[in-house]
């Protein structure tokens, strides 16, 4: 099953903060976060491994609540840079190597 | 690092027709993954190869199949193709040596599928 991703979209003013969050109905593995602007590749943000553990990307983190199978990421003092979708991809733990992605975040932020 | 490349960028075929996608993984990855991308929606996954062996496969029917080569490069190839084929196929590659198949990956910029 594709991971729950909300909201579907949300427009930010420069300097706001914003989180996304990743639901999954299967019992992960590992989630990762990508960022696809338009037209382009997406692109890797980080790997969450560990239950409850949160890792950073400059001013994006996120988390990883291994029991309850949610993920968020947080956007803080966003910039027009970090506009685009982002999409959550869960990987379980029959296989362990096939990563379901869910249908995305579209975030704008506007000046 | 050329990165994780892919041809054509771009490619028009008709019903019925078949079209084989091609992608050259970043340089020290050994893993190929090939997803579908419809508009405004998120990667599907197809199927993942490694050491020249599929060894995941999505919800997606026989007519598509795939190749990965001694150099880790993969082939996707769609048979009898249909309307609803049309999308942005991604390839990502990743090491599955390093990362037990949980790491990064990195994606090519896509080959358009159009079907006509």
């Amino acid at each position: 099953q594709q991971p729950v991703q909300s909201p579907q979209a949300v427009i930010l003013r420069e300097g706001e903060d914003a989180v996304i969050n990743c639901s999954s109905s299967k019992a992960l593995y590992s989630v990762h976060w990508y960022r696809q602007k338009h037209g382009e590749a997406p692109v890797f943000l980080m790997i969450l491994l560990k239950g409850g553990e949160q890792k950073g990307h400059e001013k994006i983190s996120a988390s990883f609540n291994e029991k309850k199978q949610q993920s968020s990421l947080y956007l803080t003092a966003s910039q027009l840079s970090y506009s685009g979708t982002y999409f959550c991809g869960a990987a379980d733990h029959t296989g362990g190597f096939k990563t379901i992605f869910g249908a995305g975040t579209r975030l704008f932020v506007k000046a | 690092d050329a990165g994780v490349t892919q041809s054509p960028t771009h490619l028009i075929k008709t019903r019925g027709q078949q079209v084989t996608l091609r992608c050259s993984p970043k340089s020290g990855h050994d893993t190929v993954s090939w997803y579908q991308q419809a508009l405004g929606q998120g990667p599907q996954f197809i199927f993942q190869y490694y050491e020249e062996e599929e060894r995941q496969r999505g919800n997606f029917p026989d007519r598509f199949s795939g190749h990965q080569f001694p150099n880790y490069s993969s082939e996707l190839n769609v048979n009898a193709l249909l309307l609803g084929d049309s999308a942005l196929y991604l390839c990502a590659s990743s090491s599955l040596g390093t990362s037990g198949g949980s790491g990064e990956q990195f994606f090519g910029p896509g080959t358009r599928l159009t079907v006509l």
